[in-house]
């Protein structure tokens, strides 16, 4: 089975750092994607990991490690526009289906 | 690149009706397309995967006979809801992937649809 756990939701300063975990047992893994969506609209892709370590991408950063089934989503210098819903996913080892976490809604105040 | 619509962004039905929704890939040929569901608050539950000229493959739980798949073309995959209900109220969403490493998907802007 496929099980993949975030934070359902956190709290943040405009210009603060904000990390959001995500945990994840799947019978394969072939990738993992951290997904942003805000409220009536379509995921937008963030970023991707197959290997182990930490891609950065402007003020998003993620991070995987394999052998713990963890992955975290980085955000750095928080913006307003930053609140929005924040989707891990995981890519089984056959096929390009993936599977979604929960969400976790991310809320940046003034 | 890589853009993809859906058509209408929000509907409105009565209990009893069928409603098509569509997802077309503008730029791409799409080998595969992803319908998934989402209510409020929740996250994206794929309904079913679909590859162009063959029957789509249904998650578990999904009522193939009740959301209809037809992925007609490389561009082009419908979604029927058959006799739609309050209870199939949602958010539905179609996503597109390429044949390519690392097959990132694409997703369209979504539907919304409200069955009375």
């Amino acid at each position: 089975g496929q099980n993949i756990d975030q934070p359902t939701e956190m709290t943040a300063t405009e210009g603060a750092i904000v990390q959001i975990n995500c945990t994840y047992q799947t019978s394969g893994f072939n990738g993992l994607f951290w997904y942003q969506q805000h409220a009536g609209e379509a995921p937008t892709f963030l970023s991707y990991n197959v290997l182990d370590g930490l891609e950065e991408k402007g003020r998003f950063s993620s991070f995987l490690s394999r052998s713990k089934g963890y992955s975290y989503l980085l955000l750095k210098e928080l913006q307003m526009k930053d609140s929005a819903s924040y989707l891990c996913a995981v890519r089984p080892a056959a096929g390009n289906k993936l599977t979604f976490g929960g969400g976790t809604r991310v809320l940046v105040k003034p | 690149g890589a853009v993809v619509s859906q058509h209408p962004s929000w509907v409105i039905c009565k209990s009893g009706t069928s409603v098509k929704i569509e997802c077309r890939s503008l730029d791409f040929q799409a080998t595969t397309m992803f319908w998934y569901r989402q209510f409020p608050k929740q996250s994206l539950m794929l309904m079913a995967t679909s590859n162009e000229g063959s029957k789509a493959t249904y998650e578990q739980g999904v009522e193939k006979d009740k959301f209809l798949i037809n992925h007609a073309s490389l561009t082009l995959s419908t979604l029927t809801v058959t006799s739609a209900h309050p209870e199939d109220s949602s958010f539905y969403i179609c996503s597109a992937s390429l044949r390519r490493d690392p097959y990132e998907q694409y997703f369209g802007p979504g539907t919304r649809l409200t069955v009375t």
